[in-house]
């Protein structure tokens, strides 16, 4: 059975410092994999995806994950925060063998607090 | 950004009233799904449909239910709200194409059960 945990239910960073959020996986088949952030009060948006392409994904507003298979990972960084990206982020994963149906599996959460 | 609206954002209700959750989208996506998440919790889903007609029960048991009689459009009910109903509800819709199953959500719809 897949199962996607996020290794830290809060992390805190400086703005302008580096951004890792920590996401291991379980999955039977080949996985697809996601990000998506959530901000205060809006839905959920698409940050990047992994569907057996480059395993180093680039996506929206200067975030990247990299997939490692060995690893079981798909770790989340940025370079440099901005307070703009202070929200709640969740990795989702999607088994090849339940994408007809689209049953993902999210993550519990990570909230990115971003201090000045 | 996608096309994927939900009405309404917030609403406050006793127990006992039957609410409609509505979640439309202008994409033409055949796939649609409902999620729901607690304040600080994981999503789960609860249903969803592969096309005009078609419903199914999600990982998640719930007391609500849902149609699809046309494409762009796919309302979640409850007869009769209660507080553990009490929750975040997410719309959702994709395109057909397994591999891409990129999954667009709407901005919510929470709802409070007083």
């Amino acid at each position: 059975a897949q199962s996607v945990t996020q290794l830290d239910s809060h992390v805190s960073v400086s703005e302008g410092t580096p951004v890792l959020l920590r996401c291991n996986y379980s999955s039977s088949y080949s996985p697809s994999l996601f990000w998506y952030v959530q901000h205060p009060n809006k839905g959920l948006q698409l940050l990047l995806k992994y569907t057996s392409a480059a395993t180093l994904v680039k996506g929206i507003n200067g975030f990247e994950a990299e997939f490692k298979k060995s690893e079981t990972s798909f770790h989340l960084t940025k370079p440099s925060a901005h307070m703009s990206d202070a929200a709640e982020y969740f990795c989702v994963v999607s088994d090849r063998g339940s994408s007809n149906t689209g049953k993902l599996i999210f993550g519990q959460g990570t909230t990115l607090q971003v201090k000045p | 950004e996608a096309d994927i609206y939900q009405t309404p954002r917030y609403l406050v209700i006793g127990t006992g009233k039957k609410i409609t959750l509505e979640c439309s989208q202008t994409m033409g996506h055949d796939k649609m799904y409902w999620y729901q998440q607690d304040p600080g919790m994981e999503l789960h889903l609860i249903h969803y449909s592969y096309g005009v007609n078609s419903t199914e029960k999600g990982d998640l048991s719930s007391e609500s239910t849902v149609s699809r009689i046309r494409t762009e459009h796919f309302p979640l009910t409850l007869e009769s709200a209660r507080p553990s109903h009490t929750s975040q509800y997410l719309c959702a819709s994709s395109e057909s194409r397994a591999l891409s199953n990129t999954i667009y959500f709407g901005e919510g719809s929470w709802l409070t059960v007083v």
